[in-house]
């Protein structure tokens, strides 16, 4: 049973566009959504997260939508650049379950100069 | 930023001997997590734990696998005997309680022949 849904599973930009990752959950008790990034051989890295008491968080030119109702967020890269290519995996929590995350399969993103 | 680390970084060992993966979580975090990623894939939550006993294992933390963490040194993953399956990037990661955000180490690869 996957709890947490990615697309696509692959997606190339242009270097300047903006990069869209879709996410998507079932478990409506989860309250964290953190987004990791994660470059081949290297550990994955925090990159932005967010709580249902928002629903949008912004940091740089990356941004997360989130549409609680839809259970649903999106992560946008704007003026994507060839250092942002990596695999992003989507991820959440809930409180009761002592912060374990359950992480989706993954977007890798590649950005073409 | 705050660092874990894992020792060692690749372990090659033959089917059905025991092995142990180590982790040095950040120093003043409680919860430690293991997370297995099989290549290619996305990370699956194994087994948390804190104040010295497990809070939580998933359906992979099978009965050969343990955990622990002896006097605050490291944190320990051991599998006895291992299985092919085994075969995985096995990932430490802590938090200080406070909050969600979970510091990953960069993995051991461990390659079961």
């Amino acid at each position: 049973q996957q709890q947490v849904r990615q697309s696509p599973q692959s997606l190339t930009v242009w270097e300047g566009e903006t990069a869209i990752l879709n996410c998507s959950y079932e478990d409506s008790t989860f309250d964290y959504f953190p987004w990791y990034w994660q470059f081949p051989r290297e550990s994955p890295a925090l990159l932005i997260a967010i709580r249902p008491v928002s629903n949008k968080k912004e940091d740089g030119r990356f941004t997360i939508f989130f549409n609680k109702r839809e259970k649903k967020l999106s992560l946008h890269i704007t003026d994507s650049q060839p250092g942002d290519s990596a695999t992003y995996f989507c991820a959440a929590s809930a409180d009761y379950n002592q912060g374990k995350l359950i992480f989706g399969q993954g977007t890798k993103l590649s950005i073409k100069p | 930023g705050p660092k874990v680390l894992q020792i060692p970084s690749h372990q090659i060992i033959d089917m059905g001997q025991m092995v142990t993966l180590n982790c040095d979580p950040v120093s003043n975090h409680l919860y430690f997590y293991w997370y297995k990623q099989i290549l290619g894939q996305q990370m699956e939550f194994l087994v948390n734990f804190y104040n010295g006993k497990v809070m939580e294992k998933s359906k992979l933390f099978k009965d050969q696998f343990s955990v622990e963490r002896p006097d605050g040194s490291y944190f320990t993953l051991k599998i006895q005997p291992t299985a092919l399956e085994d075969s995985a990037v096995y990932f430490c990661a802590s938090n200080w309680g406070g909050s969600y955000e979970q510091y990953f180490g960069p993995g051991t690869r461990l390659t079961v022949l």
